[in-house]
């Protein structure tokens, strides 16, 4: 079965600098990649999908690549923001038949500080 | 305007006992989910109905029954609870066709 793997330890960085996170799956390689954003006491929230044959997706001050090679996808965030600071999800589809079965990692925990 | 809205929010109750969480989205969407978030942050799927038909139920104990009495409700009814059981339940919904899954606020349970 598919693994994920994002880095269990705290990511904290000056306010200003860009934040990476990176998702790490084994396994056969999913025709699309998610990254969801979850704030203590909340729902994850969507954030960007990038497809196997994208190599790179933007929205605003966010970046995630995507290397079927490496089996690796990088979410970065440029001019990080005390407001960035959450928790940052990556999924895996896992599903069949047109229906979603979505895989997450453990989640990285990222702290802006000013 | 919620879009995804759960009740309740938190729920203790002890050993042995029966409870629901229930579940609306008022997104429109087809396809609704059930998750379960640990005490060490893993979100794991649980099932998922779409249009009203279970389409995927993980290895998960039949103490748990889900139930979509139409597309835009899904409840979840937990019987004989144990400790094992805490834990916060999300639901989730997304539309057929799209793969972005927009999630409730949680159901934190605490069975003691």
């Amino acid at each position: 079965s598919q693994k994920i793997e994002q880095n269990s330890e705290a990511l904290n960085i000056q306010e200003g600098k860009t934040a990476t996170l990176t998702c790490n799956y084994t396994n056969y390689s999913p025709a699309y990649l998610q990254w969801y954003r979850q704030d203590p006491g909340r729902g994850p929230v969507f954030l960007l999908l990038i497809r196997e044959n994208e190599k790179e997706k933007r929205k605003e001050r966010l970046k995630v690549t995507f290397d079927t090679t490496l089996k690796q996808s990088l979410f970065h965030i440029t001019a990080s923001q005390p407001a960035d600071s959450a928790t940052y999800l990556c999924a895996l589809d896992q599903g069949s038949g047109g229906y979603n079965k979505l895989i997450f990692g453990a989640g990285t925990r990222l702290a802006v500080h000013p | 305007d919620t879009a995804v809205s759960q009740t309740p929010k938190y729920l203790v109750t002890q050993m042995g006992n029966d409870k629901s969480i229930k579940c609306e989205q008022n997104l429109g969407h087809d396809t609704m989910y059930w998750y379960k978030q640990d005490s060490k942050k893993f979100l794991k799927i649980m099932f998922s109905y779409n249009n009203k038909e279970l389409i995927i139920n993980e290895t998960v104990p039949n103490r748990f029954s889900p139930k979509s009495p139409d597309k835009a409700h899904l409840n979840l009814h937990i019987n004989s609870l144990e400790l094992g059981d805490s834990a916060v339940y999300f639901c989730a919904s997304s539309q057929e066709g799209l793969v972005e899954q927009y999630f409730g606020p949680g159901t934190r349970l605490t069975v003691t």
